[in-house]
């Protein structure tokens, strides 16, 4: 059971390039969520979808595009890479724990570089 | 816009210290997580408290859930080196989403 795995580790972009970070999980969970963490500012929702075939926006969803075409799997795109996006990308999955809360379960994270 | 504080930002301390770490919020949440997060790696979960005045012990850690729900604290007893990392508390928002702290950085001094 390898939980949240995320591809690539690392990822240098020049300005107005494009790519995919990957997010994949094998826990059957409903729920997936992409974050970014910069320093002093905790986690911020980027994408989330509540299944497949469902996505909605979070708190700051500019710049990114999200697809959810499997329960597994989950990736984030960059349209055109700028230097505001150099950040710590997170993928999470979570589950229903009760009916007021959700178990959410991070990925190792992909740390982007934007020149 | 819902927003957690948490306080210190950055503590140092020395080995078989207490602490505490506050997270506070002026809103209302159905939940409140604490997670904590090692240097390259993502947050790992450590105990959700769901009602008001609600306390949850693991090992050393003390969770409380404020009264009204709006505000949170973790203490730690007799800290060691092994508890350093970066404390973050959500506040669930009673859909799916959480609301992040800024953190609390810890580092135990052996």
């Amino acid at each position: 059971n390898a939980g949240v795995t995320q591809t690539p580790k690392f990822q240098v972009l020049k300005t107005g390039q494009s790519m995919t970070l990957q997010c994949a999980q094998d826990m059957n969970h409903e729920y997936m969520s992409w974050y970014r963490q910069d320093p002093g500012m905790g986690l911020r929702l980027i994408h989330y979808s509540v299944g497949a075939g469902i996505t909605d926006q979070g708190e700051v969803p500019n710049g990114y595009n999200v697809s959810r075409s499997t329960t597994e799997d989950f990736p984030l795109r960059l349209l055109s890479a700028a230097p505001s996006q150099t950040s710590v990308y997170f993928c999470a999955s979570s589950y229903s724990a009760s009916g007021s809360s959700y178990e959410q379960y991070f990925g190792p994270g992909t740390r982007l570089t934007v020149t | 816009t819902q927003l957690l504080e948490q306080s210190p930002q950055f503590l140092s301390i020395q080995e078989g210290e207490n602490l505490t770490v506050y997270c506070n919020s002026s809103s209302v949440f159905s939940s409140l997580q604490w997670y904590r997060q090692e240097p390259g790696e993502g947050p790992v979960l450590l105990v959700t408290v769901v009602t008001g005045g609600e306390v949850k012990k693991l090992k050393r850690l003390t969770f409380q859930f404020g009264d009204a729900r709006k505000d949170s604290s973790l203490h730690i007893t007799a800290a060691q080196p092994g508890d350093t990392g970066l404390y973050l508390c959500a506040g669930g928002t009673g859909t799916y989403k959480y609301i992040f702290g800024t953190g609390t950085r810890l580092k135990v001094l052996a």
